[in-house]
């Protein structure tokens, strides 16, 4: 178990909808990473929050958005969801930014499109 | 910008023997961190073994090694004494230092499929 936790673990829903990932944590951790994992992508960034704010953007479609909270956990926002958003989302934490920290991954949310 | 090549898509290895996974990647940073994980069918990303680019010597943690080639960008992964648990996808990735405001986003190879043959 690495610390972070991630909800719902799996979500199935219609092309068109919108959905909400959400992504707690180890405590004390002050960076989130969002990664999507797909059979044709393979692991991609997505996004980076340090501290409440964004750090940097990765591969993000603009359907997609996020946010940190001042509780540090954070939320993906997918919307006007496509067959090709089905994928398994990660988020990842780390202590810091910058140095040598470990980043640890949460289990994942399996998002299915249909 | 960074990128993680790894070359095999699948690999297989008997128990008990050794294998190892290639992993090449492009950057024109001159330090940075590399990173194999492992992803089991479970599909939990577990950190196996790190290496700092400013460091000249091989990373090891029990029987995983690494093989790290700064000039020719070059990163394997040396898994020693096989055993069924390591039947997994492994990943190798990139990080930048980050720092100044930057990201230390990883960058990942597409994988490669371990099968261990008892």
């Amino acid at each position: 178990d690495s610390g972070v936790t991630q909800t719902p673990k799996h979500l199935i829903t219609a092309t068109g909808q919108r959905v909400t990932l959400r992504c707690s944590p180890r405590s004390g951790d002050l960076s989130v990473y969002w990664y999507q994992q797909s059979l044709d992508q393979g692991l991609q960034f997505l996004i980076h929050y340090y501290n409440g704010e964004e750090r940097a953007k990765g591969n993000i479609l603009e359907r997609f958005s996020a946010q940190q909270f001042p509780d540090l956990h954070s939320e993906l926002n997918l919307s006007s969801l496509e067959l090709g958003d089905s994928a398994l989302y990660f988020c990842a934490s780390s202590v810091d930014s910058g140095s040598y920290n470990e980043q640890f991954f949460g289990p994942g949310t399996r998002l299915t499109v249909l | 910008a960074q990128t993680v090549t790894q070359s095999q898509p699948e690999m297989s290895v008997q128990e008990a023997e050794t294998v190892t996974l290639s992993c090449t990647y492009d950057t024109s940073e001159s330090d940075y961190y590399l990173f194999w994980y492992k992803q089991p069918p479970s599909r939990q990303m577990i950190l196996v073994i790190r290496q700092e680019a400013y460091k000249q010597q091989n990373a090891t943690e029990n029987r995983f090694s690494v093989n790290f080639q700064k000039a020719a960008k070059s990163f394997s992964l040396k898994i020693s004494d096989s055993q069924l648990g390591d039947a997994a996808m492994y990943f190798c990735a990139y990080r930048s230092l980050g720092g100044a405001g930057g990201s230390e986003k990883l960058v990942f190879g597409k994988g490669t499929k371990l099968t261990v043959n008892p």
